[in-house]
């Protein structure tokens, strides 16, 4: 059975830094993409990221590069996503996906159960 | 950047009947394009991909269809369980760059 689960919900200060988890199991990590999705309190759906296990790839969408950083250890099969300095706008909950085809296509058909991160004074 | 417009914002639908909610991207995006839904307190569910390909375990009752810009998610006879939010999204597999709509919501009239 394939599996993602995220590591737990997170109270963060303003400035503070963050690195959440993605664990994969019940099939080949390192032959699937793995994303980051975030949503915001009350709103929609936002495509963070994606990495390639096998070889480090990862791709951003313009809204968040250079303000995360997603990364992977193949040898543990687990992804991350992570913050250098955490604002209040960084609420939200963040999901960890992976694609219904292994060369990144179908859309999402695995996501963990999701982070809340929380960013307060 | 790929832009996913979803119409309409909130659709009030009776149980039994039928409801169709609408996709549009502001280029085209062929065949690649997902449907979710989303219940309050849960993580997204995939229903469609492909544009019409239904995703495993997913009643036939959802179905989708469209193709390059015009998109449409259709739920023949609605059932108490399918009022949620439902998401599109498109998808592009090189470089993969994924765009999701802002979300209709489902509503019992």
């Amino acid at each position: 059975e394939v599996q993602l689960v995220q590591s737990g919900a997170e109270v963060k200060k303003p400035g503070e830094s963050l690195k959440i988890s993605c664990k994969g199991s019940g099939y080949s990590f390192t032959s699937y993409w793995i994303g980051w999705v975030r949503q915001m309190p009350g709103k929609g759906l936002e495509w963070m990221g994606i990495i390639y296990p096998g070889d480090s790839d990862t791709r951003y969408s313009p809204s968040f590069q250079g303000q995360v950083t997603i990364s992977a250890d193949k040898s543990i099969s687990t992804a991350y996503l992570q913050w250098s300095s955490l604002k209040a706008s960084d609420t939200a909950m963040y999901y960890c996906v992976r694609p219904v085809i292994a060369a990144a296509e179908g859309g999402f058909d695995y996501w963990g159960q999701g982070t809340l991160v929380t960013v307060s004074s | 950047e790929i832009v996913m417009t979803q119409s309409p914002a909130t659709l009030s639908v009776s149980p039994g009947e039928r409801a169709t909610l609408s996709c549009r991207a502001s280029q085209s995006v062929s065949s690649n394009l997902a449907w979710y839904q989303q219940k309050p307190g849960q993580a997204p569910r995939l229903l469609i991909y492909g544009a019409s390909t239904r995703a495993t375990g997913i009643p036939a009752r959802f179905s989708g269809s469209g193709s390059g810009t015009e998109f449409t998610l259709t739920i023949s006879s609605l059932q108490s369980e399918d009022f949620a939010v439902y998401y599109c999204q498109q998808y592009n597999n090189w470089p993969p760059t994924y765009t999701f709509g802002q979300g209709t919501k489902l509503e019992i009239k």
